[in-house]
């Protein structure tokens, strides 16, 4: 079973909302992932949980808030975010946490945001 | 430095015809090398991968790859291809898992 999930599917929300993007892995993976990915373009890098500790944060603005509960589970908190953030949000996961080149990333179907 | 470039933003085939998405990478080290495909709204499926072993890689759905180094290239190739192949393809080039690079993407339209 490759399979990550995301929850929701569809997100619209307004400047001052406060909301969550989900994600969920029962593969055993010890990395997790967020990317951002307009339209048109590949997905850009986002945060890198390794182990359950926030390891690479993209320079990210801080109205993105990454959380990782457990080794199965990953959050994104939103606040306050502007129209330009509208995108699709991809969650990903990998087997071994270190550098390798050779893991492999399995892709969520990820979440549409809408910023109005 | 790594880094990917996928020469055709746009490919467009017959039903039934080859396909050939081009992909070249520059990197300093012994990369690794995938290909994603990304249907309209959905997620990111792998369809092959390349680290180091066989140079022909067969992959999910007929496609297959074929990693040259003297030419730095990684191409994305099927015999015969579907309605169902139209979609965004990736190529990606990686080191160490956490610094994947992405190509722009080829968008593959397949007209019946």
């Amino acid at each position: 079973d490759t399979e990550v999930t995301q929850t929701p599917k569809h997100l619209v929300m307004g400047m001052t909302n406060k909301k969550s993007l989900k994600c969920e892995q029962h593969m055993g993976h010890r990395a997790m992932y967020w990317y951002k990915q307009k339209a048109k373009k590949p997905p850009e890098l986002m945060f890198v949980y390794s182990y359950e500790k926030l390891s690479i944060n993209e320079s990210v603005p801080s109205r993105f808030s990454p959380e990782c509960p457990n080794s199965s589970l990953l959050n994104l908190h939103l606040h306050a975010l502007q129209p330009e953030d509208s995108a699709l949000y991809l969650c990903a996961s990998s087997q071994l946490a270190s550098g390798s080149s050779t893991d492999t990333q399995y892709f969520g179907p990820g979440t549409r945001l809408t910023v109005l | 430095a790594q880094s990917v470039t996928q020469l055709d933003s746009h490919v467009s085939v017959s039903e039934g015809t080859p396909v050939l998405l081009r992909c070249n990478y520059s990197s300093s080290y012994s990369p690794s090398l995938f290909w994603y495909v990304q249907h309209p709204n959905k997620g990111l499926q792998l369809l092959l991968k390349y680290t180091s072993a066989a140079t022909l890689v067969k992959g999910i759905n007929g496609f297959e790859a074929e990693f040259k180094k003297s030419e730095t290239s990684f191409h994305l190739t099927k015999p015969s291809a579907h309605m169902s192949d139209a979609a965004e393809y990736f190529c990606v080039v990686t080191y160490n898992n956490n610094d994947m690079r992405f190509g722009a993407g080829t968008r593959l339209t397949v007209k019946p």
